[in-house]
């Protein structure tokens, strides 16, 4: 069966320092991998997907297959990037999706 | 363009009462899905549609019905509500295409049951 793990669930880090958010996944196909953001008082969003292989807001995910990981990373944090942040994979026919279950990240001034 | 809206936004329930969360998108999206987000556990799938007229279990659906009304309504119902399920309530919807499309979430409903 499929799994998402996110190893921390709370993480703090001061402004200006790097950043590294991890996302181990298990799943026997071919994944599909994003990263959903909460900012506090807004409904969930999409910050960026494997398979796009962008930048969003500084931040960037590669796919390990190796390692079976999709950690976020980000070389500068900055305060408007405290949040939730949900690593979530993609499966079956209508695309639902699993996630872990989460890391709020707290940027210190 | 409002994309996914919900109602209602908060309700509080006795244990045994019954009540149905609404969920509306005007995306033309043929995927839509009901989500429960609980403390340390993520976002879990409750049922989903592939499209109107079809739902399937996802991997907590005791306690809860769905139905797909149409192609921009689905409907969550909870008929005899437990404490258990006191949470907060997402609807997501999103295309049916090729690649890794993304799903659009609703505001939320924060349920309560007492």
């Amino acid at each position: 069966a499929q799994r998402v793990t996110q190893p921390e669930k709370l993480l703090s880090v001061f402004k200006g320092a790097p950043v590294e958010l991890k996302c181990n996944y298990s799943y026997s196909g071919s994944p599909e991998l994003f990263w959903y953001v909460q900012y506090s008082r807004q409904r969930l969003q999409l910050l960026l997907r494997h398979i796009s292989r962008e930048s969003i807001k500084g931040f960037t995910a590669d796919l390990n297959k190796g390692e079976t990981s999709f950690h976020l990373k980000k070389p500068f944090a900055q305060e408007e990037d405290s949040a939730m942040y949900y690593c979530a994979l993609s499966k079956g026919s209508a695309r639902q999706l699993t996630f872990g279950s989460g890391t709020q990240l707290t940027v210190l001034p | 363009n409002a994309g996914v809206t919900q109602t209602p936004k908060f309700r509080i329930l006795k244990i045994g009462q019954s009540m149905t969360l609404q969920c509306t998108q005007d995306m033309n999206h043929n995927y839509m899905y009901w989500y429960r987000q609980d403390p340390g556990m993520g976002l879990r799938l409750i049922y989903y549609s592939a499209s109107e007229g079809t739902t399937d279990k996802g991997e907590v659906p005791n306690g809860y019905n769905v139905s797909r009304l149409n192609k921009r309504e689905f409907s969550l119902r909870l008929e005899s509500a437990a404490p258990s399920q006191t949470s907060v309530y997402f609807c997501a919807s999103s295309y049916r295409g090729q690649g890794a499309n993304e799903q659009f979430f609703g505001p939320g409903t924060r349920l309560t049951v007492l």
